[in-house]
């Protein structure tokens, strides 16, 4: 079936610098697309989602890039801190459904001191 | 964790044996989802629910089935445990279109 899926399996930044993850997706029906973050040991936490009519959604240091020609996401981090390492998965679900999420395999994010 | 709570956190089972994995929550919400989560797949949807006693098949539901007859529980059955079920499971919550709040996992190992 049709996936969500990421072009960098680790990313190593230092601290203090911006970070951007990304993500490549195949279903052109997806209605909203969203980052998840991963802490070691812990469930995924939700960071911030954009529907699918938009181009740009910003949050608290946060930023989603969704560039539906070339069907690309990005999670734009700014001045990444070492709370910021963790794994990032990116998902995306179809309104009016049963708000199932399909993730994308992940990426790690190594903030250097 | 918005009230959600997995049993057990971990568990070492045989091959052949039944596993059953709950998960509680005391938010009331109408959807909880069991995914499972592997090294290079992320997290794959096993099975859901819209409600009490209304379930439905993910993406890798075979070997795998569902209860719910009370809203705060959902539990996960293995029948038959095998090697490749080895995986680390999380519960999660709807509590909107987008969000989920997910439980901290359940480790098991099937030796």
């Amino acid at each position: 079936g049709e996936s969500v899926g990421l072009h960098l399996p680790t990313l190593s930044v230092q601290e203090g610098d911006n970070s951007i993850i990304n993500c490549a997706y195949s279903n052109s029906a997806s209605d909203y697309f969203i980052w998840y973050k991963q802490e070691s040991g812990k469930g995924p936490q939700f960071i911030i989602d954009i529907r699918s009519n938009m181009d740009k959604r910003q949050g608290q240091r946060v930023t989603v890039l969704l560039n539906k020609t070339v069907k690309h996401l990005s999670l734009q981090i700014a001045a990444t801190q070492p709370g910021d390492s963790a794994v990032y998965f990116c998902a995306e679900t179809q309104s009016g459904g049963r708000r199932a999420l399909t993730f994308g395999s992940g990426t790690r994010l190594q903030v250097q001191p | 964790d918005a009230g959600i709570t997995q049993s057990p956190r971990h568990k070492v089972t045989e091959t052949g044996t039944p596993v059953t994995l709950r998960c509680h929550q005391t938010e009331n919400h109408r959807y909880m989802y069991w995914y499972r989560q592997d090294p290079g797949h992320g997290l794959r949807l096993i099975h859901y629910s819209y409600g009490v006693k209304d379930t439905d098949k993910g993406e890798v539901s075979d070997g795998y089935s569902v209860s719910r007859s009370k809203t705060e529980d959902f539990l996960l059955t293995l029948e038959s445990a095998t090697s490749s079920q080895t995986s680390v499971y999380f519960c999660a919550i709807s509590v909107a279109d987008t969000e989920a709040f997910f439980g901290q996992g359940t480790r098991l190992t099937v030796v």
